[in-house]
């Protein structure tokens, strides 16, 4: 299967915990996406990516979010010091628009609960 | 502010029918407009895609049309199945030709009865 790959599938974290969020993009795609759903909410943008770059990070929350995409391995969403208003779905997404196709591609997603 | 709008949060079709499902935008620079479906527990499953320069993109069951006068699309389905039920998603592209975010509706609940 070449589809996005994201682990872990859920995610329990306390408060003040670190919490690592893992995508892997399809095959030969390189650009990444980071959305998140809060409940009963639509997707929000959150942060664009290619290797080694970060392209748009408008929608991180300033503190406490950080994103990479190193030249080797997965792409990671790090939040540090966890709080209760951090639980949600968070899906990573991958693109292919050097080939001129524009659509996202999306992973199962990770559920992260804060305790 | 809410650029992507789904003004639907639910609609109900009996299988074999048409479905419906709107969407209306704000931003003048959207230039790409995509539909996604999701399913409870699952990530957003690409269905179909339209590109400003068109008004009509059909595949198969589904066809997407544009109205950029108006700032309006619609995602159609015929037939309906029982298996179309799920939550469908607006999404919506500034600077085609660029790779860039995706700016979603809030979403429309199909259910497809029997």
């Amino acid at each position: 299967n070449a589809g996005v790959m994201q682990n872990p599938r859920h995610l329990v974290r306390r408060r003040g915990q670190e919490a690592r969020l893992r995508c892997s993009p399809m095959k030969g795609h390189s650009h990444v996406y980071w959305y998140r759903q809060l409940p009963e909410e639509g997707l929000k943008f959150m942060v664009y990516l290619q290797k080694e770059n970060i392209i748009d990070e408008s929608g991180m929350p300033k503190e406490r979010f950080s994103a990479e995409f190193p030249k080797e391995g997965p792409s990671i969403l790090r939040i540090q010091q966890v709080v209760r208003g951090d639980s949600a779905a968070y899906f990573c997404a991958s693109s292919s628009p050097d080939r001129g196709r524009y659509e996202q591609y999306f992973g199962p997603g990770t559920r992260l609960t804060v305790t | 502010d809410q650029q992507v709008k789904q003004n639907s949060p639910s609609l109900s079709v009996q299988e074999g029918r048409i479905s419906i499902l709107n969407c209306d935008y704000t931003n003048s620079m959207f230039d790409y407009f995509l539909w996604y479906k999701k399913y409870p527990a699952e990530g957003p499953t690409f269905l179909i895609s339209i590109s400003s320069i068109k008004d009509k993109n059909e595949d198969g069951r589904f066809t997407v049309f544009l109205n950029k006068s108006a700032k309006h699309l619609s995602l159609h389905i015929v037939p309906s199945q029982p298996g179309d039920s799920a939550v469908y998603f607006c999404a919506a592209i500034g600077g085609a030709g660029t790779a860039s975010k995706l700016t979603f509706g809030t979403g429309t609940r199909l259910q497809v009865t029997l």
